[in-house]
């Protein structure tokens, strides 16, 4: 079965650009979750989907972030205008529903010149 | 609040040790979830287990085994017969029970280095 698909795997921008990063959940999991991984702040929650509806979005840094989920099968994390401090890990997760287990994909390795 | 604390940030051993890793929780919901992830090097999260606040049976999967202690607020992982495919960061981690907030509250995760 295929698990969580993230893409791109890898991004480098320049400051000022606008970042578009994707997420596929597990076919049949109606919740999903971003979390964003750095070496000060390890992993936080950003937001999270419960059928495609945002349920929790405080750990959104600021304005400059905004998550979408049009479909089940579809999200976006999008970062706009991007600075040098959103270099990080973002992973995508879901799960069965919001009491179950939480499975990550590969992660988007971000990096903000 | 929820927090999760692995005091231990680095441990190398050789093959074949024993080694526990370190997990010790924060909360104040009597319902609750631990969890544990591997972060190999290749940087993907792995799932390994899932327990409940209700559930205080130790688990034993393979070489991995894990001692869950509600007294002392503990989340222990043991890895017997250590290999060089165990290197990795886990990752304790904290979730509230039914109904409440689903994220996940991690710990700074321990690096784990097994020498051949």
């Amino acid at each position: 079965d295929a698990g969580v698909i993230q893409s791109p795997r890898h991004e480098v921008t320049e400051m000022g650009q606008e970042v578009t990063l994707r997420c596929k959940p597990i076919s049949g999991h109606n919740s999903l979750f971003w979390y964003r991984q750095t070496m000060m702040r390890g992993l936080e929650l950003l937001i999270y989907f419960n059928n495609n509806v945002p349920i929790d979005d405080s750990g959104m840094p600021e304005d400059r972030f905004s998550a979408k989920m049009p479909n089940a099968s579809f999200s976006t994390l999008k970062i706009q205008p991007s600075e040098p401090r959103d270099s990080a890990v973002y992973f995508c997760a879901s799960s069965l529903g919001r009491e179950e287990t939480q499975y990550f994909g590969p992660g988007t390795r971000l990096l903000v010149l | 609040a929820q927090k999760v604390t692995q005091a231990q940030t680095e441990i190398s051993v050789v093959e074949k040790e024993d080694v526990t890793l370190d997990c010790v929780y924060e909360t104040r919901d009597t319902t609750y979830y631990l969890f544990w992830y591997k972060q190999p090097p290749s940087g993907e999260l792995v799932f390994l287990i899932r327990r409940n606040s209700f559930d205080e049976q130790n688990e034993i999967s393979g070489r991995y085994s894990w001692n869950f202690q509600k007294s002392t607020s503990s989340f222990n992982f043991t890895i017997t017969a250590s290999q060089v495919v165990d290197s990795a960061v886990y990752f304790c981690a904290l979730r509230r029970g039914t109904g409440a907030n689903s994220k996940l509250t991690f710990g700074k995760g321990i690096t784990l280095s097994v020498r051949p």
